[in-house]
C-alpha cells in the first residue's frame, strides 16, 4: 500500500546524542518535507526537497540536516541533540500541484 | 512568500451547531487550498481542498468557499459532531518555494 513512513515514532534521547529521523515514501512523490510542531500548535517548515539531490531551508531555523539521495527517502539528521529540539517531527510527501501526505511523526524528547 | 491567517484560535461549538473557520492569503497567484483536520496525537490529514476555478465544494457536512477577490477562504462545518473536535489547518501554495503554508490552526471542540 502507497503510504509514507517515519521511524522511529518515539526517541528519548540525551543531550550531544546525533540523530537520524527517517523518512520513506512509497508514493513516487517527487516533493518531500519535514515539518516541526509542537502537539496540536502551528506546523514549522524546517526543510523541504523538490527532487533527488535537492534540499531547501524553511521558515524554521533548525540545526538540523537532510539528504536526499533517493526519491523515496528524506533522513533528518541532528548532529547535536539539545533540549530546545525536544518536539514532534512530521515527514510529508506531495505530488506537483497536490496535497501534502503526512507520515505519522516522530515524537523526540531530549533529556 | 505567502502569507495564510487563520481565524479563530479555538472554536467551542454545541453538538448540531455549525462551525466556520476563515483564513486569509496573500499571494494572488495561489490556486489550491487544503484544509487539514488533525487529531489528537495523530498526523494531519486532508479533508477537503479547492482550486481557483470554482467558488464552492461540498463534501457531505463540510464545505469549502473561497473569495478570490478578497483572497480568503473557509470551512464550514454543519450538523457538528463530537469526533469532529480536532485541531484544523488551512494551507496555501507559496508558489516561489512550490511548498504549502499552513495556517495557525483552529482548535475546534464540540461539546455533547
Amino acid at each position: 500500500e502507497a503510504d509514507i513512513y517515519q521511524t522511529p515514532r518515539y526517541l528519548v534521547i540525551g543531550t550531544g546524542k546525533k540523530i537520524t529521523l527517517e523518512c520513506s515514501q512509497t508514493m513516487g512523490h517527487d516533493k518531500m518535507y519535514w515539518y516541526q510542531q509542537d502537539p496540536g500548535m502551528e506546523l514549522h517548515l524546517i526543510h523541504y526537497s523538490y527532487g533527488v539531490n535537492s534540499t531547501e531551508k524553511g521558515d524554521l531555523s533548525s540545526e538540523s540536516t537532510v539528504s536526499r539521495i533517493r526519491t523515496e527517502h528524506f533522513p533528518l539528521t541532528l548532529e547535536s541533540a539539545r533540549p530546545s529540539h525536544t518536539s514532534q517531527y512530521l515527514c510529508a510527501s506531495s505530488a506537483p500541484g497536490t496535497e501534502e501526505y503526512f507520515g505519522p511523526g516522530t515524537r523526540l524528547t531530549v533529556l | 512568500g505567502e502569507n495564510v491567517e487563520q481565524h479563530p484560535s479555538t472554536l467551542s461549538v454545541q453538538e448540531g451547531d455549525s462551525a466556520v473557520i476563515k483564513c486569509t492569503y496573500s499571494d494572488s497567484a495561489s490556486n489550491y487550498f487544503p484544509w487539514y483536520k488533525q487529531e489528537l496525537g495523530k498526523r494531519p490529514q486532508l479533508i477537503i481542498d479547492i482550486r481557483s476555478n470554482v467558488g464552492e465544494k461540498k463534501d457531505q457536512r463540510i464545505a469549502v468557499t473561497l473569495n478570490k477577490t478578497a483572497k480568503h477562504f473557509s470551512l464550514h462545518i454543519t450538523e457538528t459532531q463530537p469526533e469532529d473536535s480536532a485541531v484544523y489547518f488551512c494551507a496555501a501554495p507559496d508558489t516561489g518555494r512550490r511548498a504549502l503554508t499552513f495556517g495557525s490552526g483552529t482548535r475546534l471542540q464540540v461539546q455533547p
